[in-house]
């Protein structure tokens, strides 16, 4: 079946760049999607379709993708943007939710 | 857009439950909607999806045969109906809107409700 790893956690000091990578087979021939949860709240949708931001998200979110491995930054890091991070991806009729990674701004 | 989940609770391992979610904000049924859970401490597992015109319906293994997603278009209203209930249910339970009418390879959730806490346990 479909998965997608990511790291459990990722620290990062304020104002730094912090790098999210998600994998999985044959990801480069799907889409990635990535969601902010903080906790207590529902996700919310940062990124879509690889590279896209939905309006209302700052610019110092971004996304990539490289081969197999899709890969969130966030420029210029905030301590509004510590929270957990999932990547998703559709495969074969049903959707798939990366691991999720918890990011710390130190 | 409004999303709410309804009709979490406790309820003994092997039991039912009725899952309610009322949209508001958009034209229902002009968007596959999902359910998503996740287990306290846990990550996000994503559970069944159903299209706008609700003729294509999808489920997660792990709830297959157990759990049935409908919705109510007129009613602008979403059901998850879960039956034969396990400790591994227990979870919050969200609803999500898909951005387009049938779920594709471009498809994301831009809406998701607050959740409803569904526990099972003796």
């Amino acid at each position: 079946s479909f998965e997608l790893t990511q790291p459990p956690s990722v620290s990062v000091s304020p104002g730094q760049t912090a790098s999210i990578m998600c994998s999985g087979d044959k990801l480069g021939n799907k889409y990635a999607s990535w969601y902010q949860q903080k906790p207590g709240q529902s996700p919310i949708l940062v990124i879509y379709q690889d590279t896209k931001r939905p309006s209302g998200i700052p610019e110092r979110f971004s996304g990539s993708l490289s081969g197999n491995t899709a890969t969130l930054t966030i420029s210029g890091t905030q301590s509004v943007d510590e929270a957990d991070y999932y990547c998703q991806a559709w495969a074969s009729n049903s959707f798939v939710f990366g691991t999720g990674t918890k990011v710390t701004v130190l | 857009v409004q999303l709410v989940e309804s009709g979490g609770g406790l309820v003994k391992p092997g039991g039912s439950l009725r899952l309610s979610c009322a949209a508001s904000g958009f034209i229902f049924g002009d968007y596959s909607m999902n359910w998503v859970r996740q287990a306290p401490g846990k990550g996000l597992e994503w559970v069944s999806s159903i299209s706008g015109g609700g003729a294509y319906i999808h489920y997660a293994e792990s709830v297959k045969g157990r759990f049935t997603t409908s919705r109510d278009n007129a009613m602008n209203s979403l059901y998850l109906q879960m039956n034969t209930l396990s400790a591994e249910d227990t979870a919050f339970y969200y609803c999500a809107r898909d951005v387009y009418s049938t779920g594709e390879a471009l498809s994301r959730f831009d809406y998701w409700g607050q959740g409803t806490l569904v526990t099972v346990a003796s």
